[in-house]
This record gives structure tokens, sequence and C-alpha cells, in this order.
């Protein structure tokens, strides 16, 4: 069965450091893998995914995340942590057939002090 | 131009009622869901249907009853309500049941019942 595992449910840094949410996955089949954003008292915005292809997949408000096979993981890293980056942080795998359900972490809190 | 919406925002009810929430996709979009979103911000599918046929029922309560009159609008019907169904429940779309495309969110109903 697929399932994702969020390591770290509140994470603190300061302004301009590097941001880094680890996320692993299980799946017996190649996963499609999503991170999405949850600012306070809104709904998810996607901030990347991964089909295919190349395995660093750059996203919105300069986020990234590499897709490691043999780490079975999808860790999202931003250079460079702004104020308005505090949020809640989910990785979701979507499972293999015709159903579209996506299963996802625990979350994580991103704090960014100033 | 809001992609996914949902009515109402908030609600607050006693228990035993009965309510609604609806949700509309203006995307084209052939899949739609609804996911709940407890106190600890973990998000998992309820149901999920394509082209207003269900494919997925996730061993919700008899008194949850989804409802597609075509496939732009997925309604949530709750009958008999109880303090446990308190939560964020969020509709979602997606181009099809399948594939590598990502799920657009709306931006939560919050149910409070008390």
């Amino acid at each position: 069965a697929q399932s994702v595992t969020q390591l770290g449910s509140h994470v603190s840094v300061s302004e301009g450091a590097l941001v880094l949410l680890r996320c692993n996955y299980s799946s017996s089949v190649p996963p499609y893998l999503f991170w999405y954003v949850q600012y306070p008292n809104q709904g998810l915005q996607l901030l990347l995914k991964y089909t295919t292809g190349a395995t660093l997949v750059k996203g919105i408000n300069g986020f990234e995340a590499e897709f490691k096979k043999s780490e079975t993981s999808f860790h999202l890293t931003k250079p460079s942590a702004h104020m308005s980056d505090a949020a809640e942080y989910f990785c979701a795998v979507r499972i293999s057939g015709n159903t579209g359900k996506l299963i996802f972490g625990q979350g994580t809190t991103l704090q960014v002090k100033p | 131009d809001t992609a996914v919406s949902q009515t109402p925002k908030y609600l607050v009810t006693q228990m035993g009622n009965d309510k609604s929430i609806k949700c509309e996709q203006n995307l084209g979009h052939d899949t739609m869901y609804w996911y709940k979103q407890d106190s600890k911000k973990f998000l998992k599918i309820m149901f999920s249907y394509n082209n207003k046929e269900l494919i997925i029922n996730e061993t919700v309560p008899n008194r949850f009853s989804p409802k597609s009159p075509d496939k732009a609008h997925l309604n949530l019907h709750i009958n008999s309500l109880e303090l446990g169904d308190s939560a964020v429940y969020f509709c979602a779309s997606s181009p099809g049941p399948g594939g590598n495309t990502e799920a657009f969110f709306g931006q939560g109903t919050r149910l409070t019942v008390v």
C-alpha cells in the first residue's frame, strides 16, 4: 500500500535561511508526487509535482524538490526563507489505479523567524 | 474567477441537524473529490466522482451522502450531524481520475457541530 511520511511536524527557520522539508513515500510502482501549501484558513495550493522525467522539479515561490528513487524521498527545499513562506506544507502521492486518490502526509508547519 | 468554489465557508450547527455543502468547478474537469481535514490537519479522501459516477467511497458513514448532478458539481449532504463531524471539508477536482495531473482544491468549509 502506498503511504507518505513527513519527518518533522514543525520546522522553524530564520528568514533568509535554507528551508528543508522532508518527505518519504512508499510505493510499489513509480509514483506521482506532489507538494501542496496551505496558508491559514485557505485551501491547498500546488507548489510542484513530479511525474516522470527530470528528477529535480521547480515550483512556485522559489521552491524545488528532488525525486530520489533509491531513497524513496521527495524533499522540498528553498534556498532562502521568506516570512511569507510560513504555512502548512503537505507531501502527497497519487496512488496507482484509476481513482485519482491522493494520499497525504501528516503535514509540516513551517515557521519563519525574523 | 474561482476555479473550485465551495459554499458556505463556515458552518456552525447543532448536533442532530442535517446540512449540505456545495461545490462547483469551472475548470472543465471530469473528476471531483471530497477530502476531510481533521483537527490535527490530517487530510483524507472521502469520495471521488468521475463524470457523475462514484468511484471512491472511503468507508465513510452512511450519514454522508455525496451527490453529483453534473460533472461540474459535487455536493455533500450530512445527516444527523455529530460532534465528531467537526472538521474542514475540502472539495477538489482534477482533469481525470488517473494520470499525472494535480488536484485543484477549494477554499474549504469549516464545519463546527455544537
